[in-house]
């Protein structure tokens, strides 16, 4: 019964690298959200795709970052040329048709030093 | 945008006590509100829901209760134990299919269960 996966669970980057950060949806779910946590705050939506569609990007910044979640594989968040200020949890969840619930994974920890 | 405001921002209670967290949201489309718990460390765990087409929903030591009309819902946990201690969230979405059924998070309660 496996749950949302996401990989890698930590992820350690130096300012200027590309940081590419994968999610795998629970089995029958086709909706995928991304969602930024910094400490001590709560969870900030990013993304939302289905597969091959991006539905909302409304809350991804305009620049360096991009999202996708092709007909195979897990959708994967892409964050070029990171600053110090992309340091944060990002987590995505997954679901089935909306308005169901929405299930997360354990997280990727990123790290820019 | 819809914008969510959660209270406490920290709670302690006693080990038995029962403990009650406040949420306001300020977009009437909202009508599904979910509550999550994280430990540190892990992931936001679904621990209930509610949608708008309900004013209180149970399960075993957990409840919710929504007011459309003030725009407010709350958690309550009876029986309170140490493993009830972690960080929750409120959150909502608007269901309706007009948006992305995105979550717009509270910014978090943390709850201390003492022994």
């Amino acid at each position: 019964n496996a749950g949302v996966m996401q990989n890698p669970r930590h992820l350690v980057r130096r300012r200027g690298q590309e940081a590419r950060l994968r999610c795998s949806p629970m089995k029958g779910h086709s909706h995928v959200y991304w969602y930024r946590q910094l400490p001590e705050e709560g969870l900030k939506f990013m993304v939302y795709l289905q597969k091959e569609n991006i539905i909302d990007e409304s809350g991804m910044p305009k620049e360096r970052f991009s999202a996708e979640f092709p007909k195979e594989g897990p959708s994967i968040l892409r964050i070029q040329q990171v600053v110090r200020g992309d340091s944060a949890a990002y987590f995505c969840a997954s679901s089935k048709t909306p308005p169901y619930e929405q299930y997360f994974g354990p997280g990727t920890r990123l790290t820019v030093t | 945008g819809e914008n969510v405001e959660q209270h406490p921002s920290t709670l302690s209670v006693q080990e038995g006590d029962s403990a009650v967290i406040k949420c306001t949201y300020s977009d009437s489309a909202s009508n599904y509100f979910p509550w999550y718990k994280q430990e540190l460390g892990k992931r936001p765990q679904l621990i209930i829901d509610i949608r708008s087409n309900v004013g209180e929903k149970k399960d075993q030591r957990i409840a919710v209760t929504l007011n459309k009309t003030a725009k407010h819902f709350s958690l309550h946990i009876t029986e309170t134990q140490p493993e009830d201690s972690a960080v929750y969230f409120c959150a909502a979405s608007d269901g309706s299919g007009a948006g992305s059924y995105q979550l717009t998070f509270g910014k978090g309660t943390k709850l201390s269960v003492i022994p």
